[in-house]
């Protein structure tokens, strides 16, 4: 079985401001790994995903997140974040072959003006 | 890309009634979707997977009585939830998996609240 841990509950962070966002997980195999955005009400979109490859990956709206197999990391990173940027992010793992992911508890990002 | 869409959004009902929610995929085929339950500020449980044609295959812990899952066609499933109370006030978002790339592409979410 797989896990996440987003190590923070919750970012303040100012617009412009880069923002990294903490993701660690735990798995006896090896794994897909991926970031999701949801806007209040909403469901999920997905930012960024790491399958095989490079280990930086670069998604959409700015975002990217570098897979780190020794410290099991894959933590999203914004060199400078707006305003719309203010969601829940969520982390999320799978074994590889599976699409399933289970998600972390989320991050909660606030840009202030 | 690829859309899925969720009916209704938002639904009040009556401890004791029953509410049955929609999802669809609108411009692909899905063979599978899956069900899930999210908590204020919590993250999110997997309720089920939703199999074509099949019968949904649910979670450790999930009553199959009390939600009902139909995966009638290949762009529809529907998650019914019977004799509702209010500890089963949540947002419910289902995600349908594409044909092609197997990416799960999610749902708006129905909050459902009973009262």
């Amino acid at each position: 079985a797989q896990s996440v841990t987003q190590l923070d509950s919750q970012v303040p962070v100012f617009e412009e401001a880069p923002v990294e966002l903490r993701c660690n997980y735990s798995s006896s195999v090896s794994v897909y790994l991926f970031w999701y955005v949801q806007y209040p009400n909403q469901g999920l979109q997905l930012l960024l995903k790491y399958l095989s490859g490079s280990t930086l990956v670069k998604g959409i709206n700015g975002f990217e997140a570098e897979f780190n197999k020794s410290q099991t990391s894959f933590h999203l990173r914004k060199p400078s974040v707006h305003i719309s940027d203010t969601a829940e992010y969520f982390c999320a793992v799978s074994a590889v072959g599976s699409y399933i992911p289970t998600f972390g508890r989320g991050t909660s990002l606030i840009v202030h003006p | 890309g690829a859309v899925v869409s969720q009916h209704p959004s938002r639904v009040i009902c009556k401890s004791g009634t029953s509410v049955k929610i929609e999802c669809r995929s609108l411009d692909f085929q899905a063979t599978t979707m899956f069900w899930y339950r999210q908590f204020p500020k919590q993250s999110l449980m997997l309720m089920a997977t939703s199999n074509e044609g099949s019968k949904a295959t649910y979670e450790q812990g999930v009553e199959k009585d009390k939600f009902l899952i139909n995966h009638a066609s290949l762009t529809l499933s529907t998650l019914t939830v019977t004799s509702a109370h209010p500890e089963d006030s949540s947002f419910y978002i289902c995600s349908a998996q594409g044909e092609m790339d197997y990416e799960q592409y999610f749902g708006p979410g129905t909050r459902l609240t009973v009262t």
